[in-house]
């Protein structure tokens, strides 16, 4: 069975400080991995995906398969950054269909 | 730009009774989703639907639940006889290539 942890519920950091949102999974084929975020009173929204490799609004994240991790990084957090941060994982089926597991996300409060 | 839309945005209904939950995805999108959220848990998929028929359903889509595309644009979720645990935020979500979330039906059983 696959699974998502977000072991950190809420993750508050100061304006400029570095971020790390961790994600591990636990998944015995070869998955992809997303970072969702929702940001206060809008909808859910595709952050970034492992098998692009990336850089969206200065977020990185690097599929670890030995660890088993996605965590997502950002050298220098900025206010706007706060919102609830979903990791996700998908078993990639033929024909594009795919069951997505989430993790139960995290809330970033980056504080001026 | 395109977005999904959903209604209504909140829906209150007693326990036993019918709803429908409407989504209008992505024009061009191939594939279409039901995800619920019961409060301060984690976002869980329901059910995905392709070429008219639903391709994966996860355990929580029992025989209460059923999903249509009636008309070619709307996508819909009904569930038969609401239970009280079916108190949850309901997102759509459609896909070509990326996956776009609709604001999400906030149902409240009592």
């Amino acid at each position: 069975a696959q699974r998502v942890t977000q072991p950190e519920k809420l993750l508050s950091v100061f304006k400029g400080a570095p971020v790390e949102l961790k994600c591990n999974y636990s998944y015995s084929g070869s998955p992809e991995l997303f970072w969702y975020v929702q940001y206060s009173r809008q909808r859910l929204q595709l952050l970034l995906r492992h098998i692009s490799r990336e850089s969206i609004k200065g977020f990185t994240a690097d599929l670890n398969k030995g660890e088993t991790s996605f965590h997502l990084k950002k050298p220098f957090a900025q206010e706007e950054d706060s919102a609830m941060y979903y990791c996700a994982l998908s078993e990639s089926k033929s024909g594009g269909s795919y069951i997505p597991t989430f993790g139960r996300g995290t809330s970033l409060i980056v504080h001026p | 730009e395109p977005e999904v839309t959903q209604t209504p945005s909140h829906q209150v209904t007693q326990m036993g009774q019918e709803v429908i939950l409407r989504c209008v995805p992505i024009s061009n999108h191939l594939y279409f989703y039901w995800y619920r959220q019961i409060l301060g848990q984690k976002v869980e998929f329901l059910v995905s639907f392709y070429n008219n028929e639903i391709s994966e359903k996860s355990e929580i889509f029992d025989d209460q639940f059923s999903v249509e595309r009636p008309d070619g644009s709307n996508f819909t979720l009904k569930i038969r006889s609401t239970k009280l645990e079916d108190s949850a935020m309901y997102f759509c979500a459609s896909k070509k290539e990326t996956q776009y979330f609709g604001p999400g039906t906030r149902l409240l059983v009592l």
